[in-house]
C-alpha cells in the first residue's frame, strides 16, 4: 500500500555486533525517515537523511548511522549492538521538504538482541 | 517530561461506545498533528491529519487546541474492527509519537 518495503523482516543478533537494515520505495522519494519502537512504546526518531545527506538527528548515539543512495533506497546500521536495541525499526517515506502530508511507514524490521 | 504524552489506556468498551482519547505535547512551536492507528505487529498507519478547526473523517473527529497544547480523537459508534493502538503524533520530518492508548472493541 505504501510502497516501503524493508528487509530483513525478523533477524536475531547477539550483543556487540553489527546489524545492517533495508528500505526502499517503489517510486523515488527524496526523503527518508527512520524511527526505533520498543515493545510497548511508540516510534522514536533516530534520523532522516534528505538527497543522501543526513537531515535531522533524535537522541541516538553515533553507533546508529545511515546511508541514502541515489535510487533512494536507504540502510541502517547499528554497531555494537546492545540488548536494549531489541525493537521493531521502521523506514518512512516523505514526500519530501515542505510537504504537508505525513509520513508512511514501511512494514519494519523486528530485530532481537541476545 | 515528554514531549507526547497520551491516555496510558487500556479502553475496552462495547461495540457502539463512543470513545475519546486525549494527547498533550510539549513544543508550542509545532504546526503539524496527526493520529495514527497501529494493529498489533504491524507498521503505525495514518489514521487523519489534525487542522486547528478541527476536522472529521466518518466516524472520527480529531480536534486541536493549541493553546492548551491538546489533541483529542473521538470515536463513535465503535466497531470490532476499530481495536488497535492509537497514537498521537506530533511534527513533520522529526515526527514525535506518544506511547499510544489501546482500544479494544468488544461485541
Amino acid at each position: 500500500e505504501t510502497g516501503v518495503t524493508q528487509s530483513p523482516t525478523h533477524l536475531i543478533k547477539t550483543r556487540g555486533q553489527q546489524v545492517t537494515l533495508r528500505c526502499s520505495s517503489q517510486s523515488g522519494h527524496n526523503t527518508v525517515s527512520w524511527y526505533q519502537q520498543a515493545l510497548g512504546q511508540g516510534p522514536q526518531f533516530i534520523f532522516q537523511y534528505y538527497r543522501e545527506e543526513e537531515n535531522g538527528r533524535g537522541n541516538f548515539p553515533p553507533r546508529f548511522s545511515g546511508l541514502q543512495f541515489p535510487n533512494y533506497s536507504s540502510e541502517l546500521n547499528v554497531n555494537a549492538l546492545e540488548l536494549d536495541d531489541s525493537a521493531l525499526y521502521l523506514c518512512a517515506r516523505n514526500p519530501g521538504r515542505g510537504g504537508e502530508e505525513t509520513q508512511y511507514f514501511g512494514p519494519g524490521t523486528r530485530l532481537l538482541v541476545l | 517530561r515528554k514531549e507526547v504524552e497520551q491516555d496510558p489506556g487500556p479502553f475496552n468498551v462495547p461495540e457502539g461506545a463512543t470513545v475519546a482519547f486525549n494527547c498533550t505535547y510539549s513544543n508550542s512551536a509545532s504546526q503539524s498533528f496527526f493520529w495514527y492507528r497501529q494493529d498489533c505487529r504491524k507498521e503505525p498507519k495514518l489514521l487523519m491529519s489534525v487542522y486547528s478547526s478541527g476536522n472529521e473523517d466518518g466516524r472520527f473527529t480529531a480536534q486541536l487546541n493549541r493553546a492548551s497544547q491538546y489533541i483529542s480523537l473521538l470515536i463513535r459508534d465503535s466497531k470490532l474492527s476499530d481495536s488497535a493502538t492509537y497514537l498521537c503524533v506530533v511534527g513533520h520530518n522529526d515526527m514525535r509519537f506518544g506511547a499510544g492508548t489501546r482500544l479494544t472493541v468488544k461485541p
